[in-house]
């Protein structure tokens, strides 16, 4: 079974507002990452997150991540069309070297 | 441009013929990897390298091979593609495989059809 799951499957929300998603895994890891796809390209980065920290923003996006729990989110803020896109979590997991896991993705449609 | 490029970008094939799905980066990357894409089924790993004739299996290697001889090449083989193996297949690569900086660059993709 995967280790990064998603939730919500899918998001439709109006310019302007927040998004927010999340994500579970399931064993220990060193790093948690968040990727952008839109529609079928390949993945572009948005940001990685430590075991060791708790927060992270980056423009409008804003990560948490709670190890006790095994979660993290992403919040994007005043949404805007042009974040319309599918979103993942990759876990790094700190027993398996080299390997990064990615979930099936939360699809956000941000509409006018 | 720092990139990965992947060749083809599409590609229909049937079952039995072998194939090779090229990727490269011009950025001096130590680490490659291979995923396929799947709906429902996010990005699995298939194969990875950590550098120069050095590869490890991912979560689904099964069917396919790849090779690390220079760097900047990481070519994805199907010896006999079988229809189950028609996905979406993006490379990807970091610079290194070190815990503090782990992001990935992706190619565009190849999408592969095998009848």
């Amino acid at each position: 079974s995967q280790q990064g799951e998603e939730d919500p499957q899918a998001l439709s929300i109006q310019e302007g507002e927040n998004a927010t998603m999340n994500c579970s895994y399931k064993t220990s890891i060193n790093n948690l990452q968040w990727y952008r796809q839109n529609s079928g390209r390949g993945l572009v980065h948005l940001i990685l997150i430590r075991s060791n920290e708790r927060e992270k923003h980056s423009g409008r996006l804003r990560v948490t991540l709670d190890t006790s729990k095994k979660s993290s989110s992403l919040l994007i803020t005043a949404s805007r069309a042009a974040d319309t896109a599918s979103y993942f979590c990759a876990t790094d997991l700190t027993d398996s070297w080299g390997k990064l896991q990615f979930g099936a993705g939360t699809q956000v449609v941000v509409t006018p | 441009e720092a990139q990965v490029t992947q060749n083809p970008r599409y590609l229909i094939t049937v079952t039995g013929k072998k194939l090779t799905v090229t990727c490269s980066q011009n950025m001096n990357h130590e680490y490659m990897s291979w995923y396929r894409q799947d709906p429902g089924l996010g990005l699995r790993q298939i194969y990875y390298s950590m550098n120069v004739e050095v590869t490890d299996k991912g979560d689904v290697p099964e069917g396919y091979k790849v090779s690390r001889k220079e760097k900047r090449n990481f070519p994805l083989i199907l010896e006999s593609p079988s229809p189950n193996q028609t996905s979406l297949y993006f490379c990807a690569s970091s610079e290194a495989f070190d815990r503090a900086r782990y992001e990935q660059y992706f190619g565009p993709g190849t999408r592969l059809t095998v009848t």
